[in-house]
């Protein structure tokens, strides 16, 4: 089945504590990013990868790091959490469609409650 | 950064009634998404417009691209309790086809 998976689903963790949120497609997708969603703010782009090797800053990259050393993994690093950053996680993976005029279609992962105390 | 602005943002109707939700930039999208998202999951997605004019249907789901490429809406007909779920649009501009500007999203709810 095509999916992607994100690990913990839940996590509570206390200021300054360094975690990690794993993602993983089994699509063979170039793409992947990281959201983050809050009320009133949607969703918001973190970091995107168009390939291993190769990422860049979203939206709010700040506070977080990512790496892509393999097509399919994508894990968020908080170095050191805020409370700021208790927010619901989301990994997408996708790739390119549409020929000439090019466009993302994005499959999420199921999600990461985060909670920073 | 671009801004996608969603209206309404709650819709609460009965089964049965018919339903528009709009999304609206200022800028310029080459394409443009809408996805839905239902309680406790990733947001799945429903369609891509990326001709200015563009009209797609999806079952009782009728997605429009604006002329200019700023804006798009969705209608749903004769609505059923499965529509509930938050809408969301999502935008990419010429040359940023990796980067989506997502909408704050219109939260649907369809009562029997």
């Amino acid at each position: 089945e095509a999916q992607v998976t994100q690990n913990p689903r839940y996590l509570i963790t206390v200021t300054g504590k360094k975690l990690t949120v794993t993602c993983s497609q089994n699509m063979n997708h170039e793409y992947m990013s990281w959201y983050r969603q809050d009320p009133g703010l949607g969703l918001r782009q973190i970091y995107y990868s168009m390939n291993v090797e190769v990422t860049d800053k979203g939206d709010v990259p700040e506070g977080y790091k990512v790496s892509r050393k393999e097509k399919r993994n994508f894990p968020l690093i908080l170095e050191s959490p805020s409370p700021n950053q208790t927010s619901l996680y989301f990994c997408a993976s996708s790739r390119l469609a549409g020929g000439v005029a090019s466009y993302n279609e994005q499959f999420f992962g199921p999600g990461t409650r985060l909670t920073v105390l | 950064t671009q801004l996608l602005e969603q209206s309404p943002q709650f819709l609460s109707i009965q089964e049965g009634e018919n339903l528009t939700v709009y999304c609206n930039s200022s800028s310029v999208f080459s394409s443009l998404q809408w996805y839905r998202q239902e309680p406790g999951e990733g947001p799945v997605l429903l369609v891509t417009v990326v001709t200015g004019g563009e009209v797609k249907k999806l079952k009782r789901l009728t997605f429009q691209f604006g002329d200019a490429r700023k804006d798009s809406s969705l209608h749903i007909t004769a609505a059923q309790p499965g529509d509930t779920g938050l809408y969301l649009c999502a935008g990419a501009t010429t040359g940023t086809a990796s980067k989506l500007t997502f909408g704050t999203g219109t939260r649907l709810q369809v009562t029997l």
